[in-house]
Formats: structure tokens, sequence, C-alpha cells
């Protein structure tokens, strides 16, 4: 069984450009949430995708978004980066009706 | 607003010492409560939940209703067991996790 993984480790970007990251889930997991944990902090609920469909949203402006894939794979773009964005962004996985989500090892993000 | 506080950034022992990490949440109704572990260069890690009552490499936590509470206990603190320790609520069965800020836990020898 294959854990969740991302792509890339480490980003380094500049105010104002967009990103991607990337987040292959856990095999037999359909749903995929997105984290953004900053220094020092917990990590922060972006927002889930369920079945290719946007599931619940924490509070992150529109430039943020995202996409899932038939797969479940699943990408979370950045747009108009900001220093602040600056963060490890975190994807984890579940399976259908359980509260366990699985974590990835994170994509390291640094806004210059 | 739902809302998980971890007091203690840093909580420092010795091996064999018992040990609290201590998690409070505001939430007005029946959450399911976890507690999450990251140890050094490692992902974070589901370590317990109360749903399911069980005692993971030692550790049991109990949830307080009525102290809106989650405390986590270990009675002897082990070397292995230094890491991050976040608590995390869920109040929408597989829907988004709400974190504490996070215990680093350090047991010293």
């Amino acid at each position: 069984e294959t854990g969740v993984t991302q792509s890339p480790t480490h980003l380094i970007k500049t105010r104002g450009q967009q990103v991607t990251l990337r987040c292959s889930s856990q095999s037999g997991h359909n749903t995929v949430s997105w984290y953004q944990q900053a220094l020092g902090q917990g990590p922060q609920f972006i927002f889930q995708y369920y079945r290719e469909e946007e599931n619940g949203r924490g509070n992150f402006p529109p430039r943020f978004s995202g996409l899932q894939f038939p797969n479940y794979s699943s990408e979370l773009n950045v747009n108009a980066l900001e220093l602040d964005d600056s963060a490890l962004y975190l994807c984890a996985s579940s399976s259908p009706g359980t509260d366990t989500q699985y974590f990835g090892p994170g994509t390291r993000l640094t806004v210059l | 607003a739902q809302r998980v506080t971890q007091p203690e950034k840093l909580l420092s022992v010795f091996k064999g010492a018992p040990v609290e990490l201590k998690c409070n949440y505001s939430y007005s109704g029946s959450p399911e409560l976890f507690w999450y572990v990251q140890y050094s260069r490692q992902r974070l890690q589901l370590l317990l939940r109360h749903i399911s009552r069980e005692s993971i490499k030692g550790f049991t936590a109990d949830l307080n209703k009525g102290e809106t509470s989650f405390h986590l206990k270990k009675p002897f603190a082990q070397e292995e067991d230094s890491a991050m320790y976040y608590c995390a609520l869920t109040y929408n069965q597989g829907g988004k996790l709400i974190f504490g800020q996070g215990t680093e836990l350090s047991v010293k020898p």
C-alpha cells in the first residue's frame, strides 16, 4: 500500500508568482484535504475535495484553489503569492466514511 | 467558533516520569477528538482517537465533556516519545480537522 505523496519537497517563489503543489492520495482513498502549517503553528484547513468536487473550505482567500482528478490525486494552486504564504503545505487523504486522515510529508514553500 | 487550545508549547520531562499534554476545545456539539504526533523528520500521523478508547504506545486520552478537555497521558515517558503532539477535532465525520498549536514533548535521559 502506497502512502500519501507530495511534490515538490521544497519550492522557492517570489511575491506575485503562482505555484502548483501536487498530492497523490493513498490507495483506496477518495477524499483529499489540504492544510497550511505556518512555522510554530498547527495545520490550518484550506479545503477538501471529494470525488472531484470541493467539499468544504477554510478561511482562505479565493487565490487558493484546487483540483481533484479522477484518480483522486489533487493539486493546490496559489495565485499572487504573498510573503505570508510561506509555510509547509500538507495534503491528507481519507477513505469514505472514516475520520482518520493520512498525511503526506508536505511541501515547504518559501516566498521571497 | 470551534477552537483547540494546547496551552504548553514545550513540555520537558525526565525518562520514567509521568507526562500529561493538555488539550482544551471549544465546540458546543459532540466532536471527534484526536491526537496526532510528528516525530523528527517524519510525517504527521494519528496517535489515537477518543472514539476508539484505546492505548497506543502507552498513551491514553480521556474526553471530558464537562471540562471540554482531551488531555494525553502516559505514566512513564520514554526518550522515543520526544516529538510534536497536536490535538485536533472534527465535528462532521470525514470533514476538516481543527488543530491546536502543538506541544513539543522532550524526554530527557
